[in-house]
């Protein structure tokens, strides 16, 4: 288990407005992931963290943005948000030794 | 690309009524296969990483196994607590985890 938090965990928000979603995590993992899960598309990679300001894009990049400016802390960004982004947001960090992602509790995100 | 297949999609046994879930994969350099239960609402919980062809590993009913191209969960004697969505992933040479779509058990008491 990381200790890994989410916040807000529930969100409802209008189209057009930016959104920021927080990851965090007690056990200073190298690398942080945000996933988005979908029915009928399973847990899709979004953007992923390997360190302190590195940053890489994942399957579904498009419309969101990262930033880790703290080991513990993983930052997902929706610029303008649209009413595809309706979606449950998951955050995971991996153990340095054994490769094992670790789930956050999620954040549930409504875009009307 | 690395791609994952869960089979079925959903199961529905009895209590005591052993079965198996599969996850058949492609991956360009297997670095694990891991196991996750996700109950609904919450994050998906580890359970195994397997890591080679040929390897087993157990958690009370539940034992995981890997070939070259699936890994199979088995559930024995299942209970109603073991009603979940079971998630199979792989790790290769990307170092990204791809997941599948996931099998969503129900055990009746």
């Amino acid at each position: 288990d990381a200790g890994i938090t989410q916040s807000p965990r529930h969100k409802v928000t209008e189209t057009g407005t930016p959104v920021t979603l927080r990851c965090h995590q007690t056990e200073n993992h190298r690398y942080m992931y945000w996933y988005r899960q979908d029915p009928g598309h399973g847990l899709r990679l979004i953007h992923y963290s390997y360190g302190v300001k590195d940053t890489d894009k994942g399957e579904v990049s498009d419309g969101y943005s990262v930033s880790r400016s703290k080991t513990e802390d993983f930052l997902l960004t929706l610029e303008s948000a649209t009413s595809s982004q309706t979606s449950v947001y998951f955050c995971a960090a991996r153990t340095d030794s054994y490769n094992e992602q670790f789930f956050g509790p999620g954040t549930r995100l409504t875009v009307l | 690309e690395d791609q994952v297949t869960q089979s079925p999609e959903a199961l529905r046994l009895q209590e005591g009524e052993s079965s198996s879930l599969n996850c058949s994969y492609t991956v360009s350099g297997l670095r694990g296969l891991f196991w996750y239960r996700q109950d609904p609402g919450k994050g998906p919980e580890f359970l195994f990483t397997l890591y080679s062809a040929g390897e087993e590993k157990e958690k009370e009913r539940l034992k995981a196994t890997l070939t070259k191209k699936e890994s199979f969960l088995h559930i024995t004697a299942p209970k109603p607590e073991d009603s979940a969505t079971y998630l199979c992933a792989v790790e290769g040479g990307s170092e990204k985890l791809v997941f599948g779509k996931g099998t969503k058990l129900t055990v009746n008491p």
